[in-house]
């Protein structure tokens, strides 16, 4: 099965901070997501992107910027933490963009105070 | 945005029942239909997925999609208790670009 590891696990920052959260794939999937999820919303898109160098805006994106520096790896990055962005955040990827199945990460959990 | 509505938000169900999941959606050019499960402190994982209308069965998990009526459900036969999770429908379009919107998810919990 496809594999996808985030990092870190859990992360504590507080207002105004800068945090990146990290995800990188080993099957060679073209594309990459980050979701964040939060009760009463759901899985909500916030960036993805379909190879290295690429970036493609999502439902959610503001406040969060994000890059893929290498097919494997994809990045998104909190310059200015807000509370409102304390959430558990996923990192997944797929072949296809809607036929084909995602494969998620673990997740990692912010807290912004 | 695509509009994806689940219902209901959750449900308790004995061990051995049916269970039934909904959702709506609001694009009739959707192409793509998944469910994801994902069972607590996990990731979502998926399950299933349908292209076309009709019904799809994998053992006692069941997909039917309707597109004229802009709906897709999920039915779970002989519910067990490792069957607890939240459950996620999704969709997406064929055009470039049309990525997989999320519905907020329906909680089952299967009681022994």
């Amino acid at each position: 099965e496809a594999a996808v590891t985030q990092s870190p696990r859990n992360k504590v920052t507080v207002t105004g901070g800068n945090v990146t959260l990290s995800c990188r794939q080993t099957n060679s999937h073209n594309y990459m997501y980050w979701y964040r999820q939060d009760t009463g919303h759901g899985l909500r898109l916030i960036h993805y992107s379909y190879g290295a160098g690429n970036l493609q805006i999502g439902d959610v994106p503001d406040g969060y910027k994000a890059t893929r520096t290498t097919q494997e790896d994809f990045f998104l990055l909190l310059e200015l933490a807000s509370p409102s962005q304390t959430s558990l955040y996923f990192c997944a990827s797929s072949d296809g963009i809607s036929n084909e199945r995602l494969f998620f990460g673990h997740g990692t959990k912010l807290s912004v105070l | 945005q695509q509009n994806v509505q689940q219902s209901p938000e959750s449900l308790i169900v004995p061990e051995g029942a049916r269970t039934s999941l909904n959702c709506t959606f609001s694009d009739s050019a959707s192409q793509y239909f998944w469910w994801y499960r994902q069972h607590s402190g996990k990731a979502p994982k998926a399950l299933m997925s349908i292209f076309s209308n009709g019904e799809k069965e994998e053992g006692r998990f069941t997909i039917h999609l309707n597109k004229a009526s802009l709906h897709f459900s999920l039915h779970i036969r002989d519910s067990q208790p490792s069957d607890s999770a939240l459950y996620l429908c999704t969709r997406a379009g064929n055009s470039a670009g049309n990525k997989l919107t999320f519905g907020i998810g329906t909680r089952v919990l299967v009681r022994p």
